[in-house]
């Protein structure tokens, strides 16, 4: 199985900071990796697929890059609606694995 | 506009079986393309992909859980289901089904979870 690892788990934030969080593959993943935002009781959202494809819809202060192992998500210009849980997806084999999940909460 | 809910026992005695169903509103699933997965969260924790049909038929499970679940497709209902053998504690969790969408590319095709289910939680207990 391909591992995916996310740092930090958790990270506190204001209102208007740049937010990057990382996500490692335990082997190379190409482009197939995909970040979702999940609120509390609430399934998670798709933000970005295919490393950097943002989703329709996904406000553009939303961006991700990387390839092979390493991956970042970056939110330039923390908005309230985005303090929520992170997580990232390989989508280059079965079985498809997330990581543990990035916390951000307010600072 | 695509919708998924989920449904089935909220609460499930150990050692039986769970069976659950998405029902698709909104699209066929068997539009090529797409395939359609359980993925499961227990509370508190990440995410844990379960097992997926896609629209042909073929079924891919995850390893650690592939001897006691059965996944299947009812194409005349336009629903999903999900079976889990001998539950334990450790089952319990908010099941997600969840459509995958897939872009052919050179290579294995790229995908996605692009729409998810509200899902539903599921206890098993005594």
């Amino acid at each position: 199985d391909i591992q995916m690892t996310q740092s930090p788990s958790s990270l506190s934030a204001s209102v208007g900071d740049r937010v990057t969080i990382t996500c490692r593959a335990s082997q190379g993943i190409n482009i197939y990796l995909n970040w979702y935002q999940q609120n509390p009781g609430k399934a998670p959202k798709l933000l970005i697929n295919s490393a950097s494809t943002l989703q329709g819809g996904v406000p553009s202060r939303f961006s991700g890059r990387g390839s092979g192992t390493d991956f970042t998500l970056t939110i330039s210009g923390l908005q309230p609606e985005d303090f929520a849980i992170y997580y990232c997806q390989q989508s280059y084999s079965t079985p498809r694995t997330f990581g543990q999940g990035t916390k951000v909460d307010m600072k | 506009q695509l919708q998924l809910q989920e449904s089935g026992p909220g609460l499930v005695k150990p050692s039986e079986p769970l069976s659950l169903t998405c029902i698709v509103s909104g699209g066929s699933i068997t539009t090529s393309s797409h395939s359609w997965d359980w993925i499961r969260q227990p509370p508190g924790k990440g995410l844990e992909w379960v097992a997926s049909i896609s629209y042909s038929g073929d079924t891919y499970k995850n390893p650690s859980l592939q001897s006691r679940v059965t996944i299947s497709a009812d194409t005349s209902k336009n629903h999903l289901s999900l079976r889990l053998s001998s539950v334990t504690a450790a089952d319990t969790a908010t099941y997600y089904c969840a459509r995958l969408k897939q872009q052919m590319v050179f290579g294995p095709p790229l995908n996605w979870f692009d729409t998810w289910g509200q899902g539903i939680q599921v206890t098993v207990s005594s």
